[in-house]
């Protein structure tokens, strides 16, 4: 089983929709979670952190929701520069160890 | 800042080469990792060092041996280049030890034919 799980979409939304990506984890162990955005052919960039009680920047909102082991990040009101790969990291509780989840393709529709 | 810089970007090898991918950072980070991407498979951490002189294996090792004489700088090797070695490689830092890769080289495309 795969440390960390994304669905790999794509998903394809008109500009100004508020989507929503959901990754889960199976170590409950886990502490960190990030998420991270990735271009066509280009390398990732973080994007935000995810904190227990939610991590708000500007449209960006990113949950982590530990009973049921997932996070979330959600887009408001989605631009057409929002469209790239999200990809979502956890960090478990010991060690240097990053597992990351294989990505969810955005395309934002004008 | 010139950030996280990898060399080559692009690179083809035949089975058996061995090659050496370059990563330098000029941000005296102390956190160093390489990743490969593969479709359908995500990042997947390959090696990392918490400082100079100090390695350890991450997830996918096999294969490939790296060193950490500077801060500066981590270089990855491949001793016996293999077709399933083919994919992107990425060089990432970090400011703290096991904080999260906060910057990304921009990636050596390599093919084994």
């Amino acid at each position: 089983r795969k440390e960390v799980e994304q669905d790999p979409g794509p998903f394809n939304v008109p500009e100004g929709a508020t989507v929503a990506f959901n990754c889960t984890y199976s170590n409950s162990a886990s502490q960190s979670f990030f998420w991270y955005r990735q271009d066509c052919r280009k390398e990732p960039k973080l994007l935000m952190s995810v904190y227990s009680s939610g991590n708000e920047d500007g449209r960006f909102t990113a949950q982590l929701n530990r009973a049921s082991q997932y996070i979330s990040l959600l887009i408001r009101d989605s631009k057409l520069s929002d469209s790239a790969t999200y990809l979502c990291a956890a960090h478990p509780n010991t060690g240097n160890q990053f597992y990351f989840g294989t990505g969810t393709s955005l395309t934002v529709i004008p | 800042n010139a950030g996280v810089t990898q060399t080559p970007k692009f690179q083809v090898l035949k089975t058996g080469q061995s090659m050496t991918l370059q990563c330098a950072q000029d941000m005296n980070h102390e956190y160093m990792s390489w990743y490969r991407q593969d479709p359908g498979m995500g990042l997947r951490l390959i090696h990392y060092s918490v400082g100079a002189g100090i390695t350890d294996q991450g997830e996918v090792p096999n294969g490939y041996n790296v060193s950490r004489s500077t801060t500066e700088d981590f270089p990855l090797r491949l001793l016996s280049a293999a077709p399933s070695q083919t994919s992107v490689y990425f060089c990432a830092s970090s400011d703290g030890q096991g904080s999260q890769p906060q910057h990304f080289g921009d990636g050596t495309r390599l093919s084994i034919l």
